[in-house]
């Protein structure tokens, strides 16, 4: 079955670490996308990538990074910058733009930091 | 102001009501709208889109009023499966983004 999947479901980090979050889809889409959830707010965009190799900053960006090598792959780097890291971060992917409207998410990460 | 606002709730409801939550968004010119539902503790799923005319899926009717600024989303019978957290989503006209809204929260009860 066709999906997005994100590892590790949960994860703990002390202060001071980076964590790399995995993010794998076999949609064949093309634009990929992190989102930051915390509790009682909505999704805030950190970065998203409408083609490999090519990504841009979104609302949120300060303190990840992330890499588009492959189409399939869009792994989100959580740096010990981030001043907040605990949350919950979604993977999203569409076959273009945003302008579809429909994201496909994976099931999520939940990062606790120490 | 937000982009997108969203009364978070709870609204506890009993089986068989009927129950509209609002969204009202701030810039004029967005173009396209859409009802996400998220469960406790997992990502979202695309509900339904909202059509300027208004449209019905089964017991969800969405609807677009552009000159108040705002989309609804009215349950009828509601069931206690409906019980999540639904996502107003705008598509920002000027960047292509999508906004989401905080979410509401529906409660429904036996």
């Amino acid at each position: 079955d066709g999906g997005i999947t994100q590892s590790p479901k949960y994860l703990f980090r002390k202060e001071g670490q980076n964590v790399t979050l995995s993010c794998e889809q076999n949609l064949n889409h093309d634009a990929m996308y992190w989102y930051r959830q915390d509790p009682g707010q909505g999704l805030r965009l950190i970065y998203y990538s409408q083609i490999v190799n090519d990504f841009q900053k979104g609302d949120i960006a300060e303190g990840y990074s992330v890499s588009r090598e492959k189409k399939e792959s869009f792994p989100l780097t959580v740096t010990s910058a981030q001043k907040n890291p605990t949350a919950f971060y979604l993977c999203a992917s569409n076959l273009r733009t945003q302008y579809t409207g429909e994201l496909f998410f994976g099931e999520g990460s939940r990062l606790t930091v120490l | 102001r937000k982009e997108v606002e969203q009364d978070p709730g709870p609204f506890n409801v009993p089986e068989g009501a009927t129950v509209a939550f609002n969204c009202t968004y701030s810039n004029s010119a967005s173009q396209s709208f859409f009802w996400y539902r998220q469960d406790c503790r997992k990502e979202p799923k695309l509900l339904m889109s909202v059509y300027s005319s208004g449209n019905e899926d089964g017991r969800f009717t969405a609807q677009l009023n552009r000159a108040s600024q705002y989309i609804s989303l009215l349950i009828r019978d509601s069931k206690l499966s409906d019980s999540a957290t639904y996502l107003c989503v705008v598509v920002s006209s000027n960047t292509g983004k999508l906004i989401f809204g905080q979410g509401t929260t529906l409660q429904v009860k036996p």
